[in-house]
């Protein structure tokens, strides 16, 4: 069973871009979540997918926004870019007992 | 907001010694628990889950959960060095109609061969 699967791995940007992380979930699974991990904040949650609809946000301006395709494919996208969005963003399936199974990340820095 | 909270380390021992993780929890009505590792550069992966007050082996690990402390911890037994990585504890936050886990700001472990 495939697990979930995030592209691109590595990315670099300029302040002001905008860019569009994508994954996709753990085959059968219908739930995604999306984490920002950076070394002073730590594990941060950014939202929740389930059958393409936004379940939770977490506290993050509207410059970060998701969605979720019918065959549960995600993406979220960052608009104009600042040196803080540079991070390690993280794709999970959850389990019903709500476990998280992440995918290996998408590195992205902001230059 | 709810909290999770862990010793940031680092925890240094000496290989094939006892490896003991620490964390504390604000919502006394946590059900569920999990414990995470993180090689450096890497993503978090499940090692543990916990439902139930008491012990729980798995392997070389082994998981205590203490509901009435609000306390669960990670002990990793005959530490080897590849066991040296960030240990990140995490608690359901439930709410609304969905949940997310909360993540402590993990622990990092260091076995020293």
């Amino acid at each position: 069973k495939a697990g979930v699967t995030q592209t691109p791995r590595y990315l670099i940007k300029t302040r002001g871009q905008q860019v569009t992380l994508s994954c996709s979930p753990i085959s059968g699974h219908r739930s995604v979540s999306w984490y920002q991990q950076t070394p002073g904040q730590g594990l941060q949650f950014l939202f929740e997918y389930f059958s393409e609809t936004q379940r939770n946000k977490g506290n993050f301006p509207g410059r970060f926004s998701g969605r979720q395709f019918s065959n549960s494919r995600s993406e979220m996208n960052v608009s104009t870019l600042e040196l803080g969005d540079s991070a390690l963003y993280l794709c999970a399936s959850r389990v019903a007992t709500g476990e998280l199974f992440f995918g290996e990340g998408s590195r992205l820095t902001v230059l | 907001q709810k909290e999770v909270e862990q010793n940031s380390g680092p925890l240094s021992v000496p290989e094939g010694a006892i490896a003991s993780l620490n964390c504390t929890y604000s919502d006394r009505g946590s059900q569920s628990f999990f414990w995470y590792r993180q090689y450096s550069g890497k993503s978090p992966e499940l090692i543990m889950s916990i439902y139930s007050n008491g012990d729980k082996e798995d392997g070389r690990f082994t998981a205590q959960l203490n509901k009435a402390s609000q306390y669960v911890s990670l002990l990793i037994r005959d530490s080897q060095p590849s066991d040296s990585a960030t240990y990140l504890c995490a608690v359901p936050d439930y709410g609304g109609a969905t949940n997310k886990l909360i993540f402590g700001t993990g622990t990092l472990l260091a076995v020293q061969p």
